[in-house]
Parts: structure tokens; sequence; C-alpha cells
């Protein structure tokens, strides 16, 4: 099956850094890609749609200056996590959408803990 | 209203029981269906697909009933390995973009 790759898969930061994290398909293009966040025992919400090229369309609620989403070619997709401050702590997964099988892939997402 | 309702559970079951999911829609335009399954700290992983004239892979059922915009989910001789939440999925193409709409999810415990 499709493959999607997140990195890094865990990372610690101080309160006011910024945090990138990456999104790759590995054997297959998506020109859609999918951010997440889960926080603990509540399901996934998304964030953002990423279109290859274009800019990402974000959810209500969700702050386009705060979480960057750059969507630079086919197989990647970046979410920087800007300023980041303890509540940003959270399960961080995305997902690529293939027509090839018309289903989304997960990443195995990544942790983040800002202290 | 939440866009997917699943039971809250958790479902705390012996080997071997039979355990049912439900989970309902609010959008009636919504086109696809599914089950998801995520272990603990992991991504989610498809499960199966949901489709009208329902479905079986093994030891799980899926059923879909748009005019009551209901799904469900059997597990049929439950193993330990099953242990895990269950995430009913709903697919609503939106401002020309698919979504994937997740449930909250509902955990099942399976106990020797």
């Amino acid at each position: 099956g499709a493959v999607v790759s997140q990195h890094p898969s865990r990372v610690i930061c101080k309160s006011g850094t910024s945090v990138k994290i990456e999104c790759r398909s590995l054997d297959f293009q998506a020109t859609t890609m999918f951010w997440y966040r889960q926080f603990p025992k509540q399901s996934l919400m998304l964030m953002a749609t990423s279109n290859e090229g274009s800019k990402a369309t974000y959810e209500q609620g969700v702050e386009k200056d705060k979480f960057l989403i750059n969507h630079a070619s086919l197989t990647l997709s970046t979410l920087t996590v800007t300023s980041a401050h303890p509540e940003d702590s959270s399960f961080y997964i995305c997902s690529a959408w293939t027509d090839r099988t018309d289903t989304q892939y997960f990443g195995p997402g990544t942790r983040l803990t800002v202290l | 209203r939440k866009e997917v309702e699943q039971d809250p559970g958790p479902f705390n079951v012996p080997e071997g029981a039979t355990v049912a999911f439900n989970c309902t829609y609010s959008n009636s335009a919504s086109q696809s269906f599914f089950w998801y399954r995520q272990d603990c700290r992991k991504e989610p992983k498809l499960l199966m697909s949901v489709y009208s004239s329902g479905n079986e892979d093994g030891r799980f059922t899926a059923q879909l009933n748009r005019a009551s915009q209901y799904i469900s989910l059997l597990i049929r001789d439950s193993k330990l390995s099953d242990s895990a939440t269950y995430l009913c999925v709903v697919y609503t193409i939106s401002g020309g973009y698919n979504k994937l709409i997740f449930g909250a999810g509902t955990r099942l415990a399976v106990h020797p």
C-alpha cells in the first residue's frame, strides 16, 4: 500500500520556538495533503487542506499565521508551528490523498511537546 | 450537534464476544463512509469501507443506512488484538475539497 512518512516522530521544544514537521508521500504523488491534530482522548480534527502549488485552506478556528503550511511539491508538505506554546502540545498527523485508490493514507504522526 | 457521533464507550468484552458499534452522521450529502482503527499513540488505519448493501470482511461486518444516517460495525469472535479505538469516518466534499470527518472514537478492550 501507499506509504506516507512524517519527520520528526517526536519533538520537544521550548515555548516561543518554531517547529517544522515534514510529511512525504513515498511512492505516489499527492496533489492534496491534510493536516490533523489530535489531543489526548479526542478524535482527529482537520486543521487544513494543502494543495500543491497553492495556499492551504484552513478550518475554522485554526490560525493560518500560527500554523504555516507549505506544499512545494507533489510529495512534500510541511507544517510549521510558529511561536509554539504549551497548549500546542498535541499529536499532529498528516495524510495524503491519491486518486489512484481514492483513499487517504496517514503518516505515523508527530508528537509535539512544548515546555 | 457533532458531524459524526459515536457510542462513547469504552466497551470491555471477553474474548469471543460479539460487539457492535454505532455511529450517526449529520450531513446527508456525505458520500462515503469508513471505519478506521487507531491503536494508542499511533495513526489511524483503514479497517473497512462501508457500503449501502452492507459488507463483510472476516469477523467484521459494516452496515450503512442512508435514510437514518446511521453506520454500524459488528465484530464477531473478539480477539485480544482487536483492542483499540474504532473511528467512524465520513467523507464529504466541501468547498471543492474532499474531507474526512472523524468521530470521537469508541474504545474497545477485549480481555481474556
